[in-house]
């Protein structure tokens, strides 16, 4: 299987802040990376598709850059409703494996 | 706009058979492929497997051995089932679509959740 590390596990920040989150495959995954964002008590929603798509619909504050096994989701200007926690997900091979989350907190 | 629904028992004993089944409502169901998911308390996701809508299936290899997910096109439905359940098979269980983007897939739309626990 392949590995997903995410880096933090978890962080404070403030609203306005600039917040990026690291991701780590343990092989090459080329661009097959995909972001979600779970607020608490509801279903996982897609942000960013092929590592660097934005989904439809999702704020342009949201961006997804990398390819390999190096990935980063950044928030440029963090807002109320960003307090969640955050996954990456290869969808380079089955089984799609997740990275651990990281959890997104009001400092 | 496409929405999924999903249902089944909630609360199961050990060595039962767990089933849920997950419709899709308001888009297409052929051409998709269809995955479930699932979320232990406090923990991460898992992904547990998948398939088309032609049938064919891929499962997670910890998995495998007890999954079973089977698709009725007629009914726009799909359906996931795990045998001989344990109390680590507690967990909410997410159905989702998979949407493929030139060769790339994500999981674009998700289902709502079913809790389901594993308790003598």
């Amino acid at each position: 299987d392949i590995q997903m590390t995410q880096s933090p596990s978890s962080l404070s920040a403030s609203v306005g802040d600039r917040v990026t989150i690291t991701c780590r495959a343990s092989q090459s995954i080329s661009s097959y990376l995909n972001w979600y964002q779970q607020i608490p008590g509801q279903a996982p929603k897609l942000l960013i598709y092929a590592a660097s798509s934005l989904q439809s619909g999702v704020p342009s504050r949201f961006s997804g850059s990398g390819s390999g096994t190096d990935f980063t989701l950044t928030i440029s200007s963090l807002q109320p409703e960003d307090f969640a926690t955050y996954y990456c997900q290869q969808s380079y091979t089955t089984p799609r494996t997740f990275g651990q989350g990281t959890k997104v907190e009001i400092k | 706009q496409v929405q999924l629904q999903q249902w089944g028992a909630g609360l199961l004993k050990p060595s039962e058979t767990l089933s849920l089944t997950c419709a899709v409502y308001g888009g297409s169901f052929s051409g998709y492929s269809w995955s479930w998911i699932r979320q232990p308390p406090g923990k991460g996701l898992e992904w547990i497997g998948e398939i088309n809508h032609s049938g064919s299936t891929n499962y997670n290899p910890s998995l495998k051995s007890r999954v079973t997910i089977s698709v009725d096109t007629s009914k726009n439905q799909f359906s996931l089932r795990l045998s001989s359940v344990t109390a680590a098979d507690t967990a909410v269980y997410y159905c989702a679509r998979v949407a493929a983007v030139a060769v790339y897939y994500a999981m674009d739309v998700w289902g709502q959740g079913t809790t389901v626990t594993v308790s003598s």
